[in-house]
């Protein structure tokens, strides 16, 4: 059974401060994918990156980056310089390879950036 | 380019009623995916479709149905609807091969049974 665990409900910051979301997963299978989708207030989900579990060098996208540690279960998301605009609510999802139109999220963790 | 559309987008209903949610997928897109979402919870899958066949259920009651039509556009039907299915239904939509599992969602619909 697969299962993501995102322990941080909410998290306040002041605009400009870093901000860093905890993903923590549970899979049997040796080849899954992860993912970060971002949920503003219209509802839509917004996905922001994939990574597989073959693939553990971490990533850096503009304000964005990603920390992927198989050791742990972990898939660690950082904004950097937050901004308001990147008050949402984040979900980290994982899927199996033969699963691939079945996400399994997380519960999310809502971000509030104020100035 | 067009994205994933819903419709409707918000509806009311009440016990016992039915609904029936609609989804166009992105142009070329022949695999759509239902997700329930409840409010403060994350997406829970419901049903994948791709090329017209059922291929994947989650853990949801025989209440819930869907299909894809040969346009790979799909309809979420739901019966004899309770309170607890007041949620936003999300559809996605995704492409073949090394991107089949890159969901593109939709706004989703918003349903509130009374």
């Amino acid at each position: 059974a697969q299962k993501v665990t995102q322990a941080q409900t909410e998290i306040s910051v002041v605009e400009k401060e870093d901000v860093t979301l905890d993903c923590v997963y549970e899979t049997r299978d040796t080849t899954y994918y992860l993912f970060w989708y971002k949920q503003p207030p219209s509802g839509e989900l917004v996905f922001l990156i994939r990574r597989n579990s073959f693939d553990e060098q971490n990533e850096i996208s503009g304000r964005y980056s990603w920390n992927f540690q198989k050791s742990t279960s972990s898939f660690n998301f950082t904004i950097t310089a937050s901004q308001v605009v990147d008050s949402a609510v984040y979900f980290c999802a994982l899927t199996e390879t033969d699963s691939w139109g079945k996400l399994q999220f997380g519960a999310g963790t809502q971000v509030v950036v104020t100035p | 380019d067009a994205g994933v559309t819903q419709s409707p987008t918000h509806l009311i209903k009440t016990r016992g009623q039915h609904v029936t949610l609609r989804c166009s997928p992105i142009s070329g897109h022949k695999s759509v995916s239902w997700y329930q979402q409840v409010l403060g919870q994350g997406p829970q899958f419901i049903f994948q479709y791709y090329e017209k066949e059922e291929r994947g259920r989650g853990n949801f009651p025989d209440r819930f149905s869907a299909r894809q039509f040969p346009n790979y556009s799909s309809e979420l039907n739901v019966n004899a609807l309770l309170l607890g299915d007041s949620a936003l239904y999300l559809c996605a939509s995704s492409l073949d091969g090394r991107r089949a599992n890159v969901l593109t969602f939709g706004a989703g619909s918003r349903l509130t049974v009374l």
